[in-house]
């Protein structure tokens, strides 16, 4: 099994800030993706970071991959109450196996 | 297509029955993934199928649970005997490809009393 440690676990904050949303693992993993899950569903995928070192940017979120592959980070600007949910990354190993992160949980208040 | 098909939704069993849980991937989807949720430990990958074969069994918690996939449209999660400890939310999730979206199903919420 792939650890990878989602920081922090829960986030609250108010709406219209800045947040960050670190994954971080031991393994290097070939790409990583980003998911996000609402209650009662299952996780929807926000974007897929491949190359070491890569910026993707979705509207208002921001993702960087590692150089070395083994850490991203996800970057919300000005959060709004519909960026509320669980937040996942997953790490897509050699074996094409997908084990996901611990989870951040975000709550922007309006 | 209407997308990954877990059923049952939701499943209330009492300890040491058996349960089934089933997963119809996405149509012409290679990879079939089961997942299990809790609070305490995550989103956490039990069994990864390849083109109908496991191919990677090590998550899954003991040997009362087994998961088949006798094709490629059709998956199977059976826990037997079941205990409380296996209450959770069971996700199946089917991706064709490598570095592609995994879709998951709704999943099924399963209570062991």
């Amino acid at each position: 099994t792939q650890l990878l440690e989602q920081s922090p676990q829960f986030l609250s904050i108010q709406e219209g800030e800045n947040l960050t949303v670190y994954c971080n693992s031991s393994s290097v993993f070939s790409s990583l993706q980003w998911y996000r899950q609402e209650p009662g569903e299952g996780p929807v995928l926000l974007v897929t970071v491949v190359t070491g070192g890569e910026v993707k940017k979705l509207k208002r979120l921001t993702f960087q991959f590692g150089d070395a592959r083994k850490d991203s980070s996800l970057h919300i600007t000005a959060a709004q109450p519909g960026d509320t949910g669980l937040y996942l990354c997953a790490g897509l190993t050699g074996a094409n196996n997908l084990f996901f992160g611990t989870g951040t949980r975000l709550t922007v208040i309006p | 297509d209407a997308g990954v098909i877990q059923s049952p939704r939701h499943e209330v069993t009492e300890m040491g029955q058996e349960v089934t849980l089933r997963c119809k991937p996405i149509s012409g989807h290679n990879s079939l993934f089961w997942y299990r949720q809790t609070m305490m430990r995550g989103l956490e990958l039990l069994i990864y199928f390849n083109n109908n074969v496991p191919i990677d069994d090590s998550g899954m918690p003991e040997d009362r649970f087994s998961a088949k996939m006798p094709n490629a449209s059709f998956s199977t999660l059976k826990i037997q005997p079941s205990e409380p400890r296996d209450s959770a939310v069971y996700f199946c999730a089917s991706r064709l490809g490598v570095n592609t979206e995994a879709f998951f199903g709704q999943g099924t919420r399963l209570t062991v009393v």
